[in-house]
């Protein structure tokens, strides 16, 4: 089975902390993707990796940077967390294509 | 740009068929996926399509046409265990691009009543 595993389910962290939250997928999968989820807005991407040090902006990338230095791992990273920032985030992996994304089991962080 | 549409909350009942729809918007289209999504869980897979057509799995049907940006997820002999959101999201592999990417629709939150 698939495995995708982020770090930490559940985050506090206060305004204007670093935050990191980790993904680590065990399939040798291609894509790693950080989403979002909020409230009546859905899952909006906010990078994508196809790619080991290979990364492109999804829709929402402004306050967000990432990094992949090995293909299993993706890293998000919040450069200065503020309070709107606060939310379910969501990893997921897939092959190159023409397969479905597999996804980790969410990390609610919450920004004070 | 990319767009996907579906409803926001939809209500059925035990025993019965739902058909959820999803309409999308996509500079290079890869294929469909749709997922559910239970309160506090990880989004889980439920179909794929790439073609035109209808896939079948068990209890679960989705339907596409590339053609007219369209498709839908049909459950049948509901369970209240259907009750959760449904994502239909899309793989959009756009000509300038290195990669695809998967994009999602708000979902749609159904709820089963016995």
């Amino acid at each position: 089975d698939v495995k995708v595993t982020q770090s930490s389910r559940y985050l506090v962290k206060r305004t204007g902390e670093k935050v990191f939250l980790e993904c680590v997928q065990d399939m040798d999968h291609e894509n790693m993707f950080w989403y979002r989820q909020d409230p009546g807005l859905g899952l909006r991407l906010i990078y994508f990796s196809y790619d080991v040090k290979m990364k492109e902006k999804g829709d929402i990338p402004e306050g967000y940077s990432v990094s992949r230095e090995k293909k299993e791992r993706f890293s998000l990273i919040l450069e200065s967390a503020s309070t709107n920032q606060t939310s379910m985030y969501l990893c997921a992996s897939s092959k190159r294509t023409n397969t479905e994304a597999f996804f980790g089991q969410g990390t609610r962080l919450t920004v004070v | 740009g990319q767009n996907i549409d579906q409803p926001t909350e939809m209500t059925a009942t035990e025993g019965a068929i739902v058909q959820i729809n999803c309409t999308y918007q996509t500079s290079g289209f890869n294929g469909l996926f749709w997922y559910q999504q239970h309160a506090g869980e990880a989004p889980t897979f439920l179909s794929y399509n790439v073609l035109d057509g209808l896939e079948e799995t068990g209890r679960f049907s989705s339907f596409l046409s590339r053609s007219k940006g369209y498709s839908y997820l049909l459950l049948k002999e509901l369970q209240m265990k259907d009750s959760a959101s449904y994502l239909c999201a899309v793989r959009d592999f756009p000509l300038y691009s290195s990669a695809s990417k998967i994009i999602f629709g708000s979902g749609t939150r159904l709820s089963i009543r016995p």
